[in-house]
């Protein structure tokens, strides 16, 4: 079945430094990739989408680019700010079929002053 | 828009009692999931409705959960006895029909605590 892989957190950094959080992906077909974030006390909300091979997917700073051949979608972000700390979800959309979305375990991203 | 609304935000009940949650999603989306967060389990997809219909509720965890969406505005997801373990922030999220990409809307959660 379709499985969403991401590191294992928390990932703690300084403010301005540079992220990335992994994402592997298994899945038949060609799925829709998503990063949500869930920031404390919140739902998740859609953080950025790619929906083909090679589309980079940015949103307030934060980017990830659809690997067909490696099967993943990593999160980068050049300068995180104390504000980006929040879990980070990496989820997939398989076509073909229900459309029902898998999701990661979510990666805790925690940025001090 | 609203976005999607749940209520009560926080539930606070006794070993055996009956618990309802309630969700209204954004307005033209066809799509409704309720979802489970628990730090053990992560996020676990509870049920899904598609036009008012349950699709999908091989997450639900055993008979003393229910969910019902009797119109395109309203789901509840019941719990009847409700237990200590069910004790966790429920989700829901709506999704539009007709799209492609299928991204989902969160609303804020209810937090339940059983004791």
């Amino acid at each position: 079945g379709d499985s969403v892989t991401q590191m294992e957190g928390p990932v703690t950094l300084s403010e301005e430094a540079f992220l990335t959080i992994n994402c592997t992906y298994t899945a038949t077909g060609y799925p829709s990739l998503f990063w949500y974030v869930q920031y404390p006390g919140e739902g998740l909300q859609l953080l950025l989408k790619a929906t083909k091979a090679d589309d980079k997917g940015s949103n307030k700073g934060f980017e990830a680019t659809y690997r067909k051949e490696t099967t993943s979608f990593h999160l980068e972000k050049g300068s995180v700010q104390v504000s980006d700390s929040a879990v980070y979800f990496c989820a997939l959309s398989a076509s073909g079929g229900s459309y029902i979305p898998t999701f990661g375990r979510g990666t805790s991203l925690i940025v001090h002053p | 828009d609203a976005g999607v609304i749940q209520s009560p935000r926080h539930e606070v009940t006794e070993m055996g009692q009956e618990v309802t949650l309630r969700c209204k999603p954004i307005s033209g989306h066809n799509s409704l999931f309720w979802y489970r967060q628990t730090m053990m389990r992560g996020l676990e997809l509870l049920i899904y409705f598609n036009n008012n219909v349950p699709i999908d509720d091989s997450g639900m965890p055993e008979d003393r959960f229910s969910a019902k969406m009797p119109n395109a505005s309203f789901s509840t997801l019941k719990i009847q006895p409700s237990e200590p373990r069910d004790s966790a922030v429920y989700f829901c999220a709506s999704s539009p029909s007709g799209s492609q990409i299928y991204e989902q809307y969160f609303g804020p959660g209810t937090r339940l605590t059983v004791t």
